[in-house]
């Protein structure tokens, strides 16, 4: 079981909106809806940002959403802010032997 | 608070044995699997394996089976990683994290990750 496929980086500027995209199969991604995005900045934990496609935990900006289409999953970041460079990792439940896959991660830069 | 604390950094010899450990509070600890997540020096998340501490049922990712041991005591809401003889290449940061799990149809389907611990960094080096 592969890694889920993300772009190595991606970039906008304050108040922009971007995009991440995170490509698996339908054994992954486009088979269930158990999609979930990380955040993780230099020298810290992981925190959990998006899970089941496109809910938000509490205490999580709306500026941060999920979407799904076939394979892939998106995670789009609106009004984009300097505390938003970080990088990010999406997930998912896999039906094969790994159990739970990770994405390749994604390294957001705020211009 | 819900929280998830680590031990601390460890520094070993390659082939020495190692136990980290990982205390959930806040919460009912055996109600929840948890899950342990390696992040090599620079590199992404890799999701390690789970254990639920009611009954310490453990699952392995296939490239972990047999190079690590996943454990529990439900006694002090503790979970466990452990080597037996550690590489070079075991150098890394360890979390665990509190694994949302659903069982449809007898099928256990591993959700997400909502409490991380700090993390747990492990360096091997002779």
């Amino acid at each position: 079981q592969s890694a889920l496929t993300q772009p190595a980086s991606v970039s906008g500027s304050p108040g922009q909106s971007i995009t991440v995209s995170c490509t698996g199969t339908s054994s992954d991604v486009g088979g269930y809806n158990y999609v979930s995005w990380y955040q993780q900045h230099p020298g810290k934990a992981p925190k959990l940002m998006i899970y089941d496609v496109s809910n938000r935990p509490s205490g999580v900006s709306n500026r941060f959403s999920g979407s799904k289409s076939g394979n892939t999953a998106s995670l789009t970041i609106s009004g984009l802010q300097a505390e938003d460079e970080a990088d990010y990792y999406c997930s998912s439940y896999t039906s094969s032997s790994t159990l739970y896959v990770f994405g390749t991660g994604t390294k957001v830069t705020v211009l | 608070e819900v929280q998830m604390v680590q031990s601390g950094a460890e520094v070993k010899k390659p082939g020495e044995s190692l136990k980290i450990s990982c205390k959930g509070s806040g919460y009912s600890f055996i109600g929840y699997w948890i899950a342990w997540v390696r992040q090599m020096p620079g590199k992404g998340l890799e999701w390690m394996g789970i254990i639920y501490p009611d009954d310490s049922d453990t699952r392995y990712s296939p490239s972990f089976q047999g190079q690590v041991t996943i454990s529990a005591d439900k006694s002090i809401n503790t979970a466990y990683l452990q080597w037996s003889s550690l590489k070079a290449s075991d150098t890394a940061i360890y979390y665990c994290a509190r694994h949302r799990t659903g069982n449809v149809g007898g099928d256990y389907r591993h959700f997400y990750m909502d409490v991380w611990g700090e993390g747990t960094p492990v360096t091997v080096s002779s």
